[in-house]
């Protein structure tokens, strides 16, 4: 069964400290790996996507991990900001004949304090 | 570009009466989907559509219809709405996802839906 496990569920730092991410995923066969960021009261908005050949991807602060034989990915954060307080989704898929299936984690909370 | 938008916003049903959600894109994208999200269940696919007047059921189809008339507008009806079906909706679209190329999605704001 295609899945895709996130942890932590929750996360509280203080702002200016780094954290990571964790994605876990069971599916095949891949096809892509995306992170999203969602913002409270808003849709989610794309950070990095990787394929399988790529091992990393940054995106200003944001760096995102693949290791294709693990199946695993993180997404560090690199001195946070307030405004990183959001859930972070990962989102896999799997490659088909005809449309790649989009497999959704449950998020990772982040929040940032002061 | 306004990208994806939604309307309504928020919406408040009381049971058993209907509504309809509409979604516009203007990236000229075929895809488009709709997603529920609820707390501690992450995003779960209703229905999607690979092209103007093509769709197809997701995840959790009950008790949801669409139709997609034009490619830039994506509807999703709720002919009796159930308690059940409060919610966060969500539209997305992309352009055609398939093998190890990468087309990301792109999210409307989101309708609060609150069926009582």
């Amino acid at each position: 069964k295609n899945q895709v496990e996130q942890s932590p569920q929750s996360l509280i730092i203080l702002e200016g400290k780094n954290c990571t991410l964790q994605c876990n995923y069971t599916v095949s066969p891949f096809s892509n790996l995306r992170w999203y960021k969602q913002d409270t009261g808003r849709g989610p908005v794309s950070l990095t996507i990787m394929t399988f050949s790529e091992n990393t991807k940054s995106n200003g602060r944001y760096t995102a991990t693949l290791d294709a034989d693990t199946k695993q990915s993180s997404l560090h954060i690199t001195a946070s900001q307030l405004s990183d307080s959001a859930s972070y989704i990962c989102v896999v898929s799997a490659r088909s004949n005809r449309d790649d299936k989009i497999i959704f984690g449950k998020g990772t909370r982040l929040h940032i304090l002061p | 570009n306004a990208g994806v938008t939604q309307t309504p916003k928020f919406r408040v049903l009381k049971t058993g009466q209907s509504m309809t959600l509409l979604c516009a894109q203007d990236m000229n994208h075929e895809y488009m989907y709709w997603y529920r999200q609820d707390p501690g269940m992450g995003l779960r696919l209703i229905h999607y559509s690979v092209g103007e007047g093509t769709t197809a059921k997701g995840e959790v189809p009950d008790g949801y219809n669409v139709s997609r008339l034009k490619k830039q507008n994506f509807l999703l009806g709720l002919e009796s709405a159930a308690p059940s079906q409060t919610s966060v909706y969500f539209c997305a679209s992309s352009s055609r996802t398939s093998g190890r190329t990468s087309y990301e999605q792109y999210f409307g704001p989101g309708t609060r839906l609150t069926v009582t």
